[in-house]
């Protein structure tokens, strides 16, 4: 089965205000993480991305947030735009990565004016 | 710098009909991996590859095949399309990091 999955199908935020994505995954020896964003009618492009050994990255405007004691993976979007309207997947990568990335069904974030 | 190219973009199939996707990436990347995504499911692994001449199962491999005699290029076949094989076909190759993606192929098969 699926080891990621993501809590919310549908994320509604007002421009300008910050998102939390979350998603939490099952396979305890995944170490390594990322996250992709999906506009319509386009392949996945990578947003972040975070190893096991790490809590918390930063990058421009967004920020992930990684909990292994509960298992949980979150995507923080700062003062969300209008461009941040896509579908968000989690996806890992467990046993040193030769296995495929197992995404999440993903979130779509639609941005509110 | 041209990263995962697929091909076809677009094809439309009739039912017992076969292809073969083309996914081909410059990045000396040693991993390929194909996908498929349908509405509300995201996006799930058919095959992937860790290196030249090695194929292994995903997911849902049932009804595809795969290739890599090449380390640029991953091939997926479907060897008698059926309409449940309709889709939004995705590639990927990826080394140490992330994992790139071409733009996919839509496929449909009537």
């Amino acid at each position: 089965g699926e080891s990621v999955g993501l809590h919310l199908p549908t994320l509604s935020v007002q421009e300008g205000d910050n998102s939390i994505i979350n998603c939490a995954y099952s396979n305890s020896a995944s170490d390594y993480f990322i996250w992709y964003k999906q506009e319509s009618g386009k392949g996945p492009q990578f947003i972040i991305d975070i190893r096991s050994n790490m809590d918390k990255r930063q990058g421009q405007r967004v920020t992930v947030l990684l909990n292994k004691t509960v298992k949980h993976l979150s995507l923080q979007i700062a003062a969300t735009q209008p461009g941040d309207s896509a579908v968000y997947f989690c996806a890992d990568i467990s046993g040193g990565g030769a296995d495929g990335l197992t995404f999440g069904k993903g979130t779509h974030l639609i941005i509110q004016p | 710098n041209a990263g995962v190219t697929q091909t076809p973009k677009f094809r439309v199939l009739k039912t017992g009909q076969s292809m073969t996707l083309l996914c081909a990436q410059d990045m000396n990347h040693e991993y390929m991996y194909w996908y498929r995504q349908d509405p509300g499911m995201g996006l799930r692994l058919i095959h992937y590859s860790v290196g030249e001449g090695t194929t292994a199962k995903g997911e849902v491999p049932d009804g595809y095949n795969v290739s890599r005699l090449k380390k640029q290029n991953f091939l997926l076949g479907l060897e008698s399309a059926a309409p449940s094989q309709t889709s939004v076909y995705f590639c990927a190759s990826r080394w140490q990091g992330e994992a790139f993606f071409g733009q996919g192929t839509r496929l449909t098969v009537v």
